[in-house]
């Protein structure tokens, strides 16, 4: 099944916003391997977290990605104009369903 | 690093059709490959994974005996062969490099995307 993820979280430029991602024991809460991307329609989707809290070169540090149990969180500080794209967390989910996606996340900067 | 998708289009279904990711400007036998497919206004949703030697497949249950993934590492290239189409299927379909040999998930390179469209 998929991970859940709110449908639209908004915030003002500077602020700091944290979309969640829930999962299960048998998907998220088990595994480190939580990733999270941006994706500015149409555009392909880009990588901003991995392993649950390692960001690749090149991705600004005001992105951070946190985990709880069944859910991971990403946060983005100090938001930008910029920042306004749909978010999506994907998770390893055993031998059976492999990799799971969120619903997505679309973040409005006010 | 580049990926660059092709052979998208409309098709009817129960027919076939094969897309291809053509991978540039790293050592792609190095990295486990995937495809996920994007339906219209729709998320993502992981379609295939081939590690990179090609000896480990894994495949999304909703294409499970219908779809098949390859590589050709001699030249940089990645397949994904769609048979027995249904309209679900419509979607962008994106290559993806992993960060790893094997496949973790973590879908550091994507390419522009390939449009498949099942109509009859």
């Amino acid at each position: 099944s998929a991970l859940t993820q709110p449908a639209s979280v908004s915030g003002s430029p500077g602020q700091s916003i944290t979309i969640s991602c829930t999962g299960t024991s048998s998907d998220l809460g088990s595994y480190n391997l939580v990733s999270w991307y941006q994706q500015h329609p149409p555009k392909a989707p880009k990588l901003i977290i991995y392993e649950g809290i390692k960001r690749p070169s090149g991705v600004s540090n005001r992105f951070s990605g946190s985990k709880s149990g069944n859910t991971a969180s990403l946060t983005i500080s100090g938001l930008q104009a910029e920042d306004e794209a749909d978010y999506y967390c994907c998770s390893y989910a055993g031998s059976n369903d492999y990799w799971v996606f969120g619903g997505g996340t679309k973040l409005t900067v006010l | 690093v580049q990926l660059v998708e092709s052979g998208g289009g409309v098709v009817q279904p129960g027919r076939s059709l094969r897309l291809s990711c053509a991978a540039s400007g790293f050592t792609f036998s190095d990295f486990a490959m995937h495809w996920v497919r994007q339906a219209p206004g729709k998320g993502l949703e992981w379609v295939a994974m081939i590690s990179y030697d090609g000896s480990s497949k894994s495949f999304a249950d909703s294409v499970k005996g219908r779809f098949t993934i390859a590589r050709d590492n001699s030249k940089n290239t990645l397949h994904l062969q769609l048979n027995r189409l249904r309209t679900d299927d419509t979607a962008v379909y994106y290559c993806a490099r992993d960060v790893y040999y094997y496949g973790s998930g973590n879908l550091h390179y994507w390419g522009q995307g390939t449009p498949v469209t099942v109509s009859s």
